[in-house]
């Protein structure tokens, strides 16, 4: 499947700010998945986005997929400790089978 | 319900060794995948199965690596005669069906070569 880029590839906040991940693509995509992995663990599916400009809301955390969708971001209200990990922007829809292609992932530290 | 399984969780071998790891998938979960996630890295597509249709191999490195799946459940990837750079974390996920969702990974294999 197509490759996506993420940024930034690090991001350190204080416990309370707001966190943005972004996630391109050259080409248009099928369809994205946001996957999570804390330290040490495995990814953990957050969610699937199919529909250009669609918004999905999860508690304190916003996805969105662009107009054209080439892209996608993940952002993070008020962000907490338990939020700490490595955030996945994944291109689900490069098969008939759902090959997960993934981009490198930015790791987010929350500082108590 | 248990999730997806997988064995060992560590595994230290010598350069040119071959190793055998192991996935059990959530039962009743006809779609595997294999995946490779080296230090700091998103993770690498190795290999997929679907029940008894043949696996898409694209992803295997190397003609070192294989793996297998019987019955349609348990799988084995094995990497033969390993290098250093084989050294990794192996993730294995399955799904209810290809192109669900969601795909659920286990804790994974980490494979160090020495």
């Amino acid at each position: 499947g197509q490759q996506v880029m993420q940024i930034p590839q690090y991001q350190h906040v204080q416990e309370g700010e707001d966190f943005t991940t972004y996630c391109n693509s050259s080409t248009t995509l099928s369809n994205i998945q946001w996957y999570k992995q804390r330290p040490g663990g495995h990814p953990v599916f957050l969610i699937q986005l199919v529909k250009s400009g669609e918004v999905k809301k999860q508690k304190r955390l916003t996805f969105q997929f662009g107009e054209a969708k080439k892209n996608s971001s993940l952002h993070i209200t008020a962000t907490q400790t338990t939020d700490v990990g490595t955030y996945f922007c994944v291109n689900a829809g490069g098969t008939s089978y759902g090959k997960l292609t993934f981009g490198q992932g930015t790791i987010l530290t929350v500082h108590p | 319900g248990a999730g997806v399984s997988q064995s060992p969780s560590n595994k230290v071998t010598e350069k040119g060794k071959d190793v055998e790891l192991r996935c059990d998938p959530i039962s009743g979960h006809t779609a595997l995948y294999w995946y490779r996630q080296s230090l700091g890295q998103g993770l690498e597509f190795l290999i997929y199965f679907q029940g008894n249709s043949a696996p898409d191999k694209s992803g295997l490195p190397s003609d070192r690596f294989s793996a297998e799946r019987t019955g349609g459940s348990v799988s084995t990837l094995t990497i033969q005669r390993t290098q250093q750079e084989d050294s990794a974390v192996y993730l294995c996920a399955s799904s209810p069906r290809p192109t669900y969702n969601e795909q659920f990974f286990g804790p994974g294999t980490r494979l160090t070569v020495l």
